[in-house]
């Protein structure tokens, strides 16, 4: 496996299902993202970890809760989803985050989430 | 809240046709980068640049990042149905993380 993977590629839930979403990365990098891609609005990030600390939590409702065990695996717990959570949810993996230093964002494929 | 705009929001030439997309902010930004995304794919990073003024290219793509690193604009030479794609920009401040425009929808027709 290279680059970032995402599993599962496709998710099917009703509003009173529990799943997650796994992201994994083997580029070596220390800091991993979660994006939400809607059709309508720009990516927007959700969640981003440096050496496994949660540094930023972009407003995002509670029903998504990540995961960060370690610097190459990062998670999504879904609950009590609503419809308008139905987006492409992105995974990014980069260098450890220090200060003003420009870094790149290497994305993995995503995983079409659907709430019914 | 840092935005980006970008235009125009779709494109559709054939192939061997030039084109330019537009990349706009009323922030400053100290880096922003270009991303093409495919269907089914995230985002692949195309360039990052950091310096207002600076021209970067990339076989048949331009960028250039404006003086006052507002904004950027993306130039594609005699373009290939290859290029097709969902064209993002990200824009960031010190010490921030990356904001991302709502993209270019680029259809190269054979």
């Amino acid at each position: 496996e290279t680059g970032v993977t995402q599993t599962p590629r496709h998710l099917v839930m009703g509003m009173t299902n529990k799943k997650s979403l796994k992201c994994e990365q083997h580029l070596g990098h220390n800091a991993m993202y979660w994006y939400k891609q809607s059709a309508k609005k720009p990516l927007e990030l959700m969640f981003v970890y440096n050496f496994k600390e949660q540094t930023e939590n972009n407003s995002v409702p509670s029903r998504f809760s990540p995961e960060c065990p370690n610097s190459s695996h990062l998670f999504l717990h879904l609950h009590t989803l609503q419809p308008e959570d139905s987006a492409l949810y992105l995974c990014a993996s980069s260098q450890a985050l220090r200060g003003d230093l420009t870094y790149e964002q290497y994305f993995g494929p995503g995983t079409r989430l659907t709430v019914t | 809240t840092q935005l980006l705009e970008q235009s125009p929001q779709f494109l559709s030439i054939q192939e061997g046709e030039n084109l330019t997309v537009y990349c706009n902010s009323s922030s400053v930004f100290s880096s922003l980068q270009w991303y093409r995304q495919e269907p089914g794919e995230g985002p692949v990073l195309l360039v990052t640049v950091v310096t207002g003024g600076e021209v970067k290219k990339l076989k048949r793509l331009t960028f250039q990042f404006g003086d006052a690193r507002k904004d950027s604009s993306l130039h594609i030479t005699a373009a290939q149905p290859g290029d097709t794609g969902l064209y993002l920009c990200a824009g960031a401040g010190y010490g921030q993380n990356f904001v991302f425009g709502p993209g270019t929808r680029l259809s190269v027709l054979p």
